[in-house]
């Protein structure tokens, strides 16, 4: 079964503070990926795609590392508005499959 | 603004009933679309995928007789909740993709299905 896995926090942190989110996807061939942040009771909303390389917006830090199959997102200087629950997704080929979501990731930045 | 738009974001239906929730691309055709069910606390499952001009592929454990999907063309697709159960209560969501760009995958706003 493929799967997606991330830690369900939550996290809980002050504002300011730098936080790391972690997922790992069991299936060593999947093609792309991507972080995402779900509020409230709305839809799911891309925060970024994650490349090998790494790539940076603004406060927001991805990673991805092939050999152990994890991707990462680093929020620097937390604000209040970053609480939501961040999502993993990844694709396992490319064309028209579907995204395979991690459960979340539930994060509170506190004042 | 949006270019995936779902319809009704909210719904109350009795028990026994059927309720039919639409999925439209804004500008851009999608032959492919998903659908997702998300409840409370937990991740966004998928339920089926939606190929224009064909019949949908469903995840195991999703009855098709039950969540019926019509993708009629190639800025729609429905999907309809026959016989309406309280456990069907949840946050239904689709998503389209989207081939001009990559093959980047946009979602519909969600909607909130309540079976009393």
């Amino acid at each position: 079964r493929k799967e997606v896995e991330q830690d369900p926090g939550p996290f809980n942190v002050p504002e300011g503070a730098t936080v790391a989110f972690n997922c790992t996807y069991s299936n060593s061939a999947s093609q792309s990926f991507f972080w995402y942040r779900q509020d409230c009771r709305k839809e799911p909303k891309l925060l970024m795609s994650v490349y090998s390389s790494g790539n940076e917006d603004g406060r927001f830090t991805a990673q991805l590392n092939r050999a152990s199959q994890y991707i990462s997102l680093l929020i620097r200087d937390s604000k209040l508005s970053d609480s939501a629950t961040y999502l993993c997704a990844v694709n396992w080929n490319s064309g028209n499959t579907p995204l395979v979501f991690g459960k979340g990731t539930r994060l509170s930045v506190i004042a | 603004g949006a270019v995936v738009s779902q319809h009704p974001s909210r719904v109350i239906c009795k028990s026994g009933t059927s309720v039919k929730i639409e999925c439209r691309s804004l500008d851009f055709q999608a032959t492919t679309m998903f659908w997702y069910r998300q409840f409370p606390k937990k991740s966004l499952m998928l339920m089926a995928t939606s190929n224009e001009g064909s019949k949908a592929t469903y995840e195991q454990g999703v009855e098709k007789d039950k969540f019926l999907i019509n993708h009629a063309s190639l800025t729609l697709s429905t999907l309809t909740v026959t016989s309406a159960h309280p456990e069907d209560s949840s946050f239904y969501i689709c998503s389209a993709l989207d081939g001009r760009s990559g093959n980047t995958i946009y979602f519909g706003e969600g909607s909130w299905l309540t079976v009393v």
